[in-house]
């Protein structure tokens, strides 16, 4: 089981460039979702998909960031333009859901650490 | 808006201590509780509790949920200082896996 799997695994760019952080979820779970960790407000939810489509965005905290899922196995987070407030560390983490199981545990990956200086 | 609150923030204990992590929820369409162990990188999973009043265990960690009270707790006993870690409580809201996070309690065994 290789498990959610993010990259890259460390970013520091520039303010103003764009940044694109990408994730492919475990096999056969049906939903992804990207959270922001900092020391500050903990883990927040930024948004999620089900069976590739997005369901709840609230979490974005502007239009400079957007998500996309394509495919059942490949995400990615983009941030356009990034500023410094953006540094954080970025989750994917996906799972299995069903209306007759309800959710099971999301396996989180290793996380993206965003420097934006 | 939902709410899971952590405490204590922080905790420093002694090898062999036993340490109780509480977590306390205000949300709507409870689901479930379940609660983390992020080390360096990853949240790792414990626990998921669904209904009120039966403990679930693993080892020296044990969870137990109080629906009515609206509240969780973790034990670790004979605490090690592999158990040094950000425990996070987190509740299931809805139908998806959607997850509300707590800040965490930071933990600290010494020797």
């Amino acid at each position: 089981d290789a498990g959610v799997i993010q990259s890259p695994r460390h970013e520091v760019t520039e303010m103003g460039q764009e940044v694109t952080l990408r994730c492919k979820p475990i096999s056969g779970h049906n939903s992804l979702f990207w959270y922001r960790q900092t020391m500050m407000r903990g883990l927040e939810l930024l948004i999620y998909f089900n069976n590739n489509v997005p369901i709840d965005d609230s979490g974005m905290p502007e239009d400079r960031f957007s998500a996309k899922m394509p495919n059942a196995s490949f995400s990615t987070l983009k941030i356009q333009p990034s500023e410094p407030r953006d540094s954080a560390v970025y989750f994917c983490a996906s799972s299995f859901s069903s209306r007759i199981r309800g959710a099971w545990p999301l396996h989180f990956g290793n996380g993206t650490r965003l420097t934006v200086t | 808006e939902d709410k899971v609150v952590q405490s204590p923030l922080s905790l420093v204990v002694h090898e062999g201590d036993t340490v109780t992590l509480n977590c306390s929820y205000e949300v709507t369409n409870f689901r479930s509780l379940l609660w983390y162990k992020q080390e360096k990188k990853a949240p790792t999973f414990l626990f998921m509790l669904t209904s009120s009043g039966i403990e679930k265990k693993s080892g020296r960690l044990s969870s137990i949920l109080d629906k009515k009270e609206l509240f969780s707790i973790l034990n670790i006993t004979a605490t090690q200082t592999g158990d040094s870690a950000i425990y996070l409580c987190a509740v299931n809201t809805g139908t998806a896996s959607k997850l509300t996070f707590g800040t965490g309690t930071r933990l600290q065994v010494t020797l």
